[in-house]
């Protein structure tokens, strides 16, 4: 079976550009949800979608989006890029809400923003 | 304001010894507790989780248990392996979705 799926793997983009990320979760998953991973932060959640409807979402700024499409997969979104949203983006798919053990991560994207 | 925090950055075991991996939390609405082991340039692994209804949950060398009063948590590990040497995440949740808050992880260290 295969795992929760999140391309790119890296990307590189200056300030004030925009970024898409996209995360294909494991087949059978209705539930994706986004985290954020920094050295100074560590892991901040972002948002949750489930069946296309966004069910929770974080203390991020309006920059940060998402969404869900009708076969569970999801992209997040970052407009006008700064330094500080480098980071490692962690996707994490499950059955549905309220299914915590059987939620699993994908690799990440690594995003550097110079 | 850090609601999940892990207060050990790092921790060294030998080899075969007990590692105890310990996580406090300050909010009282969090009723579900994970613990995860990650590697670099891997997403968290799930390991075992504890339900706030339970003081205790175990799978295998692996031991949650959960103190509500004292709002602390702790992974204990039994005998302790060199591949568990990696970041271990503790994380909480209010049953709003699965949405997680984690704390700052701990890196253990388990020597031959």
């Amino acid at each position: 079976k295969a795992g929760v799926t999140q391309t790119p793997r890296y990307l590189i983009k200056t300030r004030g550009q925009q970024v898409t990320l996209s995360c294909s979760p494991i087949s059978g998953h209705r539930s994706v949800s986004w985290y954020q991973q920094t050295p100074g932060q560590g892991l901040q959640f972002l948002f949750e979608y489930f069946s296309e409807t966004q069910r929770n979402k974080g203390n991020f700024p309006g920059r940060f989006s998402g969404r869900q499409f009708s076969n569970s997969r999801s992209e997040m979104n970052v407009s006008t890029l700064e330094l500080g949203d480098s980071a490692l983006y962690l996707c994490a798919s499950s059955l549905g809400p309220g299914n915590l053990a059987t939620q699993y991560f994908g690799p990440g994207t690594r995003l550097l923003v110079l | 304001d850090q609601q999940v925090k892990q207060n050990s950055p790092s921790l060294s075991v030998q080899e075969g010894r007990i590692s105890i991996l310990n996580c406090d939390y300050t909010n009282s609405m969090f009723d579900y507790f994970l613990w995860y082991k990650k590697y670099p340039a891997e997403g968290p692994t799930f390991l075992i989780s504890i339900s706030s209804i339970k003081d205790k949950n175990e799978d295998g060398r692996f031991t949650v248990f959960l103190n509500k009063s004292a709002k602390h948590l702790s992974l204990h590990i039994v005998p302790s392996q060199p591949g568990d040497s990696a970041v271990y995440f503790c994380a909480a949740s209010n049953n709003a979705g699965n949405m997680l808050t984690f704390g700052g992880g701990t890196r253990l260290m388990v020597k031959p």
